[in-house]
């Protein structure tokens, strides 16, 4: 397995709070993903990073902000959360290309009341 | 509008029973797909990439193909452990883009 870990596994929380989403690899990885998974959805793209302190934006990325200060830790934040942020959110690492992929870790559940 | 569909969305099949999961697209420019398995509470796991048509990929019981418009995923003599949603996704310039999935059912 690729050595990725998120924290927490579950949460729920209330409506308007704030709520921080930790990925961490010890592959040295550049190339760090958060995606977000719904029912009757594929998997979403929320932002991504290629390097510390170099972040951009997915095709799902309002609501939420990144961040990168080391090469292993990838957070992401929901600055005021809200009931459709319910999901289960996904962290990745590797390149896209087609000679690579994205390897993904276990998940953390998230509800939102 | 690049998009993945997958089918069907659910499969029971008996063990031993082979079948085919379909995942065909629409893309302006495919440079590869991918299918994962995920089993319930997991991340998805990488399984195959294929890269162009013609191309033929296997592990153990599962085979992948790939056409221009669409891809299989071939599984012969299923077993329970089988049993996950196996997600396609397609590579299309600088982004992955998912099916929905198809959730296989194999019961002994």
């Amino acid at each position: 397995d690729a050595g990725i870990t998120q924290s927490p596994r579950h949460k729920v929380t209330e409506t308007g709070t704030p709520v921080t989403l930790r990925c961490h690899q010890t592959e040295n990885h550049r190339y760090m993903y958060w995606y977000r998974q719904d029912p009757g959805h594929g998997l979403r793209l929320i932002h991504y990073s290629y390097g510390v302190k170099d972040t951009d934006k997915g095709e799902v990325s309002d609501g939420y902000s990144v961040s990168r200060s080391k090469t292993e830790d990838f957070l992401l934040t929901l600055e005021s959360a809200t009931s459709s942020q319910t999901s289960v959110y996904f962290c990745a690492i590797g390149a896209i290309s087609s000679t690579d992929t994205q390897y993904f870790g276990p998940g953390t559940r998230l509800t939102v009341l | 509008e690049d998009q993945v569909t997958q089918s069907p969305e659910a499969l029971r099949l008996q063990e031993g029973e082979s079948s085919s999961l379909n995942c065909s697209y629409t893309v302006s420019g495919l440079r590869g797909l991918f299918w994962y398995r995920q089993d319930p509470g997991k991340g998805p796991e990488f399984l195959f990439t294929l890269y162009s048509a013609g191309e033929e990929k296997e592990k153990e019981r599962l085979k992948a193909t790939l056409t221009k418009k669409e891809s299989f995923l071939h599984i012969t003599a299923p077993k329970p452990e089988d049993s996950a949603t196996y997600l396609c996704a397609v590579l299309n310039t600088d982004k992955l883009i998912f099916g929905t999935g198809t959730r296989l059912q194999v019961f002994p």
